[in-house]
């Protein structure tokens, strides 16, 4: 159980367009998911929590007009990145949490972004 | 401001040796504690959480957590080759919300 996906596995765009990532978790549902980012030999970086039927809250630094988050239902959460540059290129990884027990996070199997 | 320290490593240990990784935390007030696994290009994967002082068993890996001294350790038994990766310690942030993770100690098990 507790299996997160992603789409797609990875992708390359031009500089300027955007870029939607989802996230779903598939054999529960997930009331809050996460949006990490992590660059090569770096740790995990959060970006934003996106609660179902609410607004994503988006750590310091991140520009939330830049990486639209949208959770329209219980099982699915898109990262938008918009007018995407080279700097913007990275691993995103995605993570769902239960609701229940502990609390843990799945993690999805992680998007990886070029941009050219 | 809450944090989570590893030792970044490399721990370096023999295949069939017990391998220890440890956690420290400043939150007092955290509540559930998460190792994760993450392999080299790889998203992190759930091993084990604990929220009990003492120790929990799962097959070869062993959690244990001292709240009075805000210390979780990962003991992995046994260990394998293919146990080496980056292993990331998570504490809950309070209100079982977002996760705040330590940079993660990278082990290698050689032959």
């Amino acid at each position: 159980g507790a299996v997160v996906s992603q789409h797609p596995s990875w992708v390359i765009c031009k500089s300027g367009t955007s870029v939607k990532i989802e996230c779903r978790s598939l054999d529960f549902q997930a009331t809050t998911m996460f949006w990490y980012r992590q660059f090569p030999k770096q740790s995990l970086m959060l970006m934003a929590t996106s609660n179902e039927g609410s607004k994503a809250t988006y750590e310091q630094g991140v520009e939330k007009d830049k990486f639209l988050i949208n959770h329209a239902s219980l099982t699915l959460s898109t990262l938008t990145v918009t007018s995407a540059h080279p700097e913007d290129s990275s691993f995103y990884i995605c993570s769902a949490r239960v609701t229940s027990g502990a609390y843990e996070q799945y993690f999805g199997p992680g998007t990886r972004l070029t941009v050219t | 401001q809450k944090e989570v320290e590893q030792n970044s490593g490399p721990l370096s240990v023999p295949e069939g040796a017990i391998a220890s990784l440890n956690c420290t935390y400043s939150d007092r007030g955290s509540q559930s504690f998460f190792w994760y696994r993450q392999y080299s290009g790889k998203s992190p994967e759930l091993i084990m959480f604990i929220y009990s002082n003492g120790d929990k068993e799962d097959g070869r890996f062993t959690a244990q957590l001292n709240k009075a001294s805000q210390y979780v350790s990962l003991l992995i038994r046994d260990s394998q080759p293919s146990d080496s990766a980056t292993y990331l310690c998570a504490v809950n942030s309070g209100g079982y919300n977002k996760l705040i993770f330590g940079a993660g100690t990278r082990l290698a098990v050689h032959p």
